[in-house]
């Protein structure tokens, strides 16, 4: 079985800018989470999508949003980059309902550097 | 809302000598646990986890961790590691409600060193 998949893995940007991160689940797996990763704040949720609804929602700016389709995968955006933004964005992927179990499954993630 | 402590930033261990990791956590209600490792340049790996059942659980890699409600720790242990086990662990919790993916909460990690 296929792990999660995140495009693209590197991006560099510009303060005011904005990007669109891509993470793929797993097959079959219909919640998609984000989490930023940086030296100082260490691992922080962003949000989680399930059925192409936000369910959960850390503390983050407005900037950060975000976006599930009908095949699971899952978009993050975030606008007028600052940078403080630069990091790595994690996207994990898990099963939900019943049979739910509480693990997330984590992609490679996406290093952003915001110059 | 839950919190997580991991007492060590960083650990240095010689080949084959055994090892923990500590990790404590706050929460007001039930929670499951759950241990990940980071390789350099990767994203995260599930080594263990503690839903429910017994405190003992063990994980991939040789690792265990043993669920201490009333110390409200879950610390890691391996009797003898490798060069190769050299990386970032992350301690996290969910709120085990069962009924979804909530977001977890993670340590700040603690960076174990292999030294030869």
């Amino acid at each position: 079985k296929a792990g999660v998949t995140q495009t693209p893995r590197y991006l560099i940007k510009t303060r005011g800018q904005q990007v669109t991160l891509s993470c793929s689940p797993i097959s079959g797996h219909r919640s998609v989470s984000w989490y930023q990763q940086t030296p100082g704040q260490g691992l922080q949720f962003l949000f989680e999508y399930f059925s192409e609804t936000q369910r959960n929602k850390g503390n983050f700016p407005g900037r950060f949003s975000g976006r599930q389709f009908s095949n699971s995968r899952s978009e993050m955006n975030v606008s007028t980059l600052e940078l403080g933004d630069s990091a790595l964005y994690l996207c994990a992927s898990s099963l939900r309902g019943t049979l739910f179990v509480g693990e997330q499954f984590f992609g490679p993630g996406t290093r952003l550097t915001v110059l | 809302a839950q919190s997580v402590t991991q007492l060590d930033s960083q650990v240095p261990v010689f080949e084959e000598a055994p090892v923990e990791l500590r990790c404590n956590y706050s929460s007001s209600v039930s929670v499951y646990l759950f241990w990940y490792v980071q390789y350099p340049n990767q994203g995260l790996q599930l080594l263990l986890k503690y839903l429910s059942g017994s405190t003992l659980v063990k994980g991939i890699n040789g690792f265990e961790a043993e669920f201490n409600k009333s110390q409200t720790s879950f610390h890691l242990r391996k009797p003898s590691v490798h060069i190769s086990d050299t990386a970032e662990y992350f301690c996290a919790v969910s709120r085990g409600s069962g009924g979804g993916a909530d977001g977890l909460t993670f340590g700040k990690g603690t960076h174990l060193i292999i030294q030869p």
